[in-house]
């Protein structure tokens, strides 16, 4: 029940197209989810994120679609660009004192000029 | 503004060993998780320190344990290390404010442990 599963687990796309990245979750009690980019040899970075109060939030290219009677969210990319050549991560957490994050397994993006 | 810096990072092991971890948080922040990340494999929580002590702590050994500072830094301590140890260990730091935890985690770049 804590689990966070993620999908595809590699993506390519060429440049300025649209990347998707999908992840399901099946504790209820999770209210915050968000998405992080790591690059080879650094800590992942928070991209963007949602709380479930909402069904979509959109930072510049970067879109969180959030159903929350699936228990599904997924990352949208726009104009994808190779500087998005990255592993991803989605997660969850609880939100209160001491709260925790569980990752999904990561996506590859390969964005081809 | 530093961000979050861990030291060493990068460091060789062998079997049975010890071995500790040190994390300074982004200026600001009190609270301070670690986590395990193997190869290929997505962030896994260890443990998280608030006020030097362990608040919450993940499905890990007690031979992982930690410590907190006055200064919201933080050690992680690893005991007899196995060949399964072997990974990036990230620390992670966040502010909380009135209580309650933003949700946003700032990571360093991590500590890569390699045990022979």
């Amino acid at each position: 029940q804590q689990q966070v599963k993620q999908s595809p687990q590699s993506l390519i796309v060429q440049k300025g197209g649209i990347s998707i990245i999908n992840c399901a979750y099946e504790n209820t009690a999770f209210d915050y989810f968000p998405w992080y980019q790591q690059f080879p040899g650094k800590g992942p970075a928070l991209l963007i994120a949602i709380r479930p109060d909402v069904s979509e939030k959109k930072e510049g290219r970067f879109t969180i679609s959030f159903n929350k009677s699936a228990k599904q969210f997924s990352l949208h990319i726009m104009d994808s660009q190779p500087g998005d050549s990255a592993t991803y991560f989605c997660a969850a957490s609880r939100g209160n004192y001491g709260q925790n994050f569980v990752f999904g397994p990561g996506t590859r993006l390969s964005v081809l000029p | 503004d530093a961000g979050v810096t861990q030291s060493p990072t990068h460091l060789i092991k062998t079997r049975g060993q010890q071995v500790t971890l040190r994390c300074s948080p982004k200026s600001g922040h009190d609270t301070v998780s670690w986590y395990q990340q193997a190869l290929g494999q997505g962030p896994q929580f260890i443990f998280q320190y608030y006020e030097e002590e362990e608040r919450q702590r993940g499905n890990f050994p007690d031979r992982f344990s930690g410590h907190q500072f006055p200064n919201y830094s933080s050690e992680l301590n690893v005991n007899a290390l196995l060949l399964g140890d072997s990974a990036l260990y990230l620390c992670a730091s966040s502010p909380t404010r009135t209580g309650w935890d933003t949700g946003e985690l700032f990571f360093g770049e991590g500590s890569r442990l390699t045990v022979l």
